[in-house]
């Protein structure tokens, strides 16, 4: 069976203050890892897709990184409207379905 | 614009009430999806679909039904089986090829009392 175990639950920085989310993962034949992001009571919205171990994206303060059994998301000087939900989900075999984690709460403050 | 558009954005109804919650998107995507999230939770995935006129559980079925008349919509109904249908229900869709990445429409928060 798929799993997807993110951490920590939730981080608190402060503006400027750089960290790291963790995914990890196990799964019979990754086919894709991806990160969104999600804003209270809103729909998740897209941020990244990664293939392979050593892959990176970047995508403004934002950089994602994948390897054998996990990914990061690294944020840089982060900023309060980087608060949000961030989600990581997997994608197995031939499938569609989308297996995803519980998801990292972060609050930046001012 | 494309996108997926889910409405109504809140719901509420009484215990042993059947409810409707509908999901539209013009991406033209053949796959469509129904993911059910509670508070602090992750993502749980109720129905999807790949192709019109056919669809397939996923790992919280029950109580739950779906249809897949037209390629644009895929409309969700929670029945009076669901023991605890409060949640937020998120609506997505992709593509069959290519990254596979899902869109999420905005979501309809549904409570019942």
């Amino acid at each position: 069976e798929d799993q997807v175990t993110q951490s920590p639950e939730a981080l608190r920085l402060q503006e400027g203050e750089s960290s790291s989310l963790n995914c990890s993962y196990t799964v019979s034949g990754l086919r894709g890892l991806f990160w969104y992001r999600q804003d209270p009571g809103k729909g998740p919205e897209f941020l990244f897709t990664l293939y392979s171990a050593g892959e990176e994206k970047e995508k403004e303060r934002l950089k994602a990184t994948l390897t054998k059994k996990e990914s990061f998301l690294h944020i840089t000087a982060p900023k309060p409207e980087d608060s949000a939900t961030y989600l990581c989900a997997v994608r197995a075999n031939a499938g569609n379905m989308l297996t995803f984690g519980g998801g990292t709460r972060l609050m930046v403050k001012p | 614009d494309g996108g997926i558009t889910q409405s109504p954005k809140y719901l509420f109804r009484k215990e042993g009430q059947n409810v409707t919650l509908s999901c539209e998107q013009n991406l033209n995507h053949d796959a469509m999806y129904w993911y059910r999230q509670d508070p602090g939770q992750g993502l749980r995935l109720i129905y999807y679909s790949q192709i019109v006129n056919d669809f397939q559980k996923g790992d919280i079925a029950e109580g739950y039904s779906v249809s897949r008349e037209k390629k644009e919509s895929f409309p969700l109904t929670v029945t009076s089986a669901q023991k605890n249908p409060t949640a937020f229900y998120l609506c997505a869709s992709s593509t069959q090829t290519s990254s596979y990445e899902q869109y999420f429409g905005p979501g309809t928060r549904l409570t019942v009392t």
